[in-house]
């Protein structure tokens, strides 16, 4: 298995809702990351999580709430967003005891915050 | 401030010719390098890769070429094809830094 899986492909939220985005992959990778794009700008990382913990939060609102159940599962909790939170969100993952740091993306999950 | 560029927002190639593709970078603590390859709505693809060690990388049709002292790297596809019209991010990592840099990309658009 070579792919990097993420739910829903699409979302809609308020910005009273509280949702979840879901990413899961199954290469063994011990690294896995957020990324956020806005249309016609390059991804943006978020945050690292490195053998399950979080090793890296670029600055992000606290209505971002990563979590890494386990070494193949990643989520993002929403929470009181704000239109312009509105992009492709991109999950990726990575080996981090190999001297490549190839990261494979997932196919994101497009975002619409109303 | 940008530490990875490209220059070049869009490219028109003829299919069957080579397309060239630049990237330049200003962070002297990146140590590898990345192309992706991405169509709208859709994850970044990766494609090849290079370490700071090596000036070239070779896989199939694609080939990086890497100029430290000039802080300076680019892709060439040849040749190229109406499957490669796509846009096509450059990324750096390293510095001690997890995440990739990227590059703003650059639509290459293969003419037929």
């Amino acid at each position: 298995d070579t792919e990097v899986t993420q739910t829903p492909k699409h979302l809609v939220m308020g910005m009273t809702n509280k949702k979840s985005l879901k990413c899961e992959q199954h290469m063994g990778h011990r690294a896995m990351y957020w990324y956020k794009q806005k249309a016609k700008k390059p991804p943006e990382l978020m945050f690292v999580y490195s053998y399950e913990k979080l090793s890296i939060n670029e600055s992000v609102p606290s209505r971002f709430s990563p979590e890494c159940p386990n070494s193949s599962l990643l989520n993002l909790h929403l929470h009181a967003l704000q239109p312009e939170d509105s992009a492709l969100y991109l999950c990726a993952s990575s080996h981090r005891d190999r001297d490549h740091n190839e990261q494979f993306f997932g196919p994101g999950t497009r975002l619409t915050v109303l | 401030d940008q530490q990875v560029k490209q220059n070049s927002p869009s490219l028109s190639v003829q299919e069957g010719r080579i397309s060239i593709l630049n990237c330049d970078y200003t962070n002297s603590m990146f140590d590898y390098f990345l192309w992706y390859k991405k169509y709208p709505a859709e994850g970044p693809t990766f494609l090849i890769s290079i370490s700071s060690i090596k000036d070239k990388n070779e896989d199939g049709r694609f080939t990086v070429f890497l100029n430290k002292s000039a802080k300076h790297l680019s892709l060439h596809i040849v040749p190229s094809q109406p499957g490669d019209s796509a846009v096509y991010f450059c990324a750096a990592a390293g510095g001690g830094a997890d995440g990739l840099t990227f590059g703003k990309g650059t639509h290459l658009i293969i003419q037929p």
